[in-house]
């Protein structure tokens, strides 16, 4: 099971500024990244599943990007809203395994 | 139904007693996968399922934890003798196939558990 860690663990940012938050896994082993992002009383929702280092993907105002040979993936958040306020969470997966996800960063975005 | 659904939604019980959570995923879907957060903590994996079967039940927390699937449909999740630490929202997962490669899991919406 791979070991991840997510950073910041909470971040508050005024509504319109733009943010971004990092993802680091051990880089052997590795075949995909998975990003979620869980809303208060809703399911976690997939943002990206990543597979190929120096990948960019983009989804409306979120993009992120991986580095496989380094271990890391940052997500980030373009003129931030209100309706972005979530917990962001990462998973990276070697394949023959489940999602083991990291603890999460928690964003709130402040009107 | 189009989702993962989980009922039930939410469910307080007595310390002691025996709860059972259900899953019932996406149609087709030959995975199933079962976490739990308790609060202030991450999302922490408990068991899989590939079809029926569940290769690795290391990540359950203790003995009186237990799941079940049936076919490639419905699982369920029992917990014999609860205790206040089980207390947490328990969320499922389905996803096409097994390995997570280039496809997403579709999580339900949890099942809140008290434990009075």
């Amino acid at each position: 099971i791979l070991n991840v860690e997510q950073s910041p663990q909470s971040l508050h940012v005024q509504e319109g500024d733009s943010t971004n938050f990092t993802c680091s896994f051990p880089s052997s082993n590795f075949y995909a990244l998975h990003w979620y992002r869980w809303e208060t009383a809703k399911s976690p929702e997939a943002l990206f599943v990543m597979t190929l280092n120096g990948d960019e993907k983009k989804k409306g105002r979120i993009s992120a990007t991986l580095n496989t040979k380094e271990g890391y993936s940052y997500l980030y958040i373009k003129g931030s809203q209100p309706e972005d306020s979530a917990t962001y969470l990462c998973a990276p997966n070697s394949g023959n395994t489940p999602l083991v996800f990291g603890k999460g960063t928690r964003l709130s975005v402040i009107a | 139904g189009a989702g993962v659904s989980q009922s039930p939604s939410n469910k307080v019980t007595e310390k002691g007693k025996d709860v059972e959570l259900r899953c019932d995923p996406i149609s087709g879907h030959t995975a199933l996968y079962w976490y739990r957060q308790r609060l202030g903590q991450g999302l922490e994996f408990l068991i899989y399922f590939q079809g029926n079967s569940a290769p690795d039940k290391s990540g359950l927390p203790s003995d009186r934890f237990s799941a079940e699937r049936t076919g490639e449909s419905v699982s369920t999740l029992t917990i014999q003798r609860t205790q206040q630490e089980d207390s947490a929202v328990y969320l499922c997962a389905s996803s096409p196939q097994w390995g997570l490669l280039n496809t997403e899991a579709f999580f339900g919406q949890g099942t809140r558990l008290t434990v009075v």
